[in-house]
């Protein structure tokens, strides 16, 4: 591993069902995000974690839940998607340097229908 | 409440200059970033400011002036690859985040 993985690449997903994006780091930085970036409203933080064993809600946190089980892990989950989460999620890390640069995964594009 | 705004797109020549500008009002300041994005890939780091002043780092410089909310991104010697958007983001008093919309840089031959 090498940064930041994501998965799924992309996602087509039906209305109702559950999903879970995953993020894997292998950069040991002590901070992780989750955001979505939809057209014209810029990038928008759904949940972070400042540390292994914590969580925070972000802008959006409403139909998604985290966790953080380990410093390399966080899990993003969907219970029950609705269209409205169709949207390309960035899973980001912070923690190397001194002024709290994020690094970016390569995202998730996921499509509720 | 919080808010960041950057031009949607602007349109440049290759070999010109351009200066992409971002106003801020936050909940507390820690530093603004400027990050490139190119489509369909993840944003990546260009520069950090936390004090007053510019910073140059090759072709492309970052002011910052906190007394007025504003910075700018300066971009020299276009080049076709700097075709990206390009994001604004200021650290607020929770050292979250606050991202502006984007600023779309179409570069022209």
């Amino acid at each position: 591993i090498a940064g930041i993985t994501q998965a799924p690449t992309s996602q087509i997903l039906a209305a109702g069902r559950r999903m879970t994006l995953r993020c894997t780091q292998d950069m040991r930085h002590n901070a992780m995000y989750w955001y979505r970036q939809d057209l014209g409203l810029g990038l928008r933080l759904i949940h972070y974690s400042n540390t292994a064993g914590t969580t925070g809600k972000g802008e959006v946190p409403d139909g998604y839940s985290v966790s953080r089980a380990n410093t390399d892990d966080f899990p993003l989950t969907l219970a029950s998607a609705v269209p409205s989460q169709t949207s390309v999620y960035f899973c980001a890390t912070s923690g190397g340097s001194s002024y709290n640069e994020q690094f970016f995964g390569p995202g998730t594009r996921l499509t509720v229908l | 409440g919080q808010n960041i705004d950057q031009p949607t797109e602007m349109t440049a020549t290759e070999g010109a200059i351009v200066q992409i500008n971002c106003t801020y009002q936050t909940s507390g300041f820690n530093g603004l970033f400027w990050y490139q994005q190119h489509a369909g890939e993840a944003p990546t780091f260009l520069s950090y400011n936390v004090l007053d002043g510019l910073e140059e780092k090759g072709r492309f410089s970052s002011f910052l002036s906190r007394s007025k909310g504003y910075s700018y991104l300066l971009l020299k010697e276009l080049q076709m690859k700097d075709s990206a958007s390009y994001l604004c983001a200021c650290l607020d008093s929770n050292y979250q985040l606050i991202w502006g919309a984007g600023t779309k840089l179409i570069i022209k031959p």
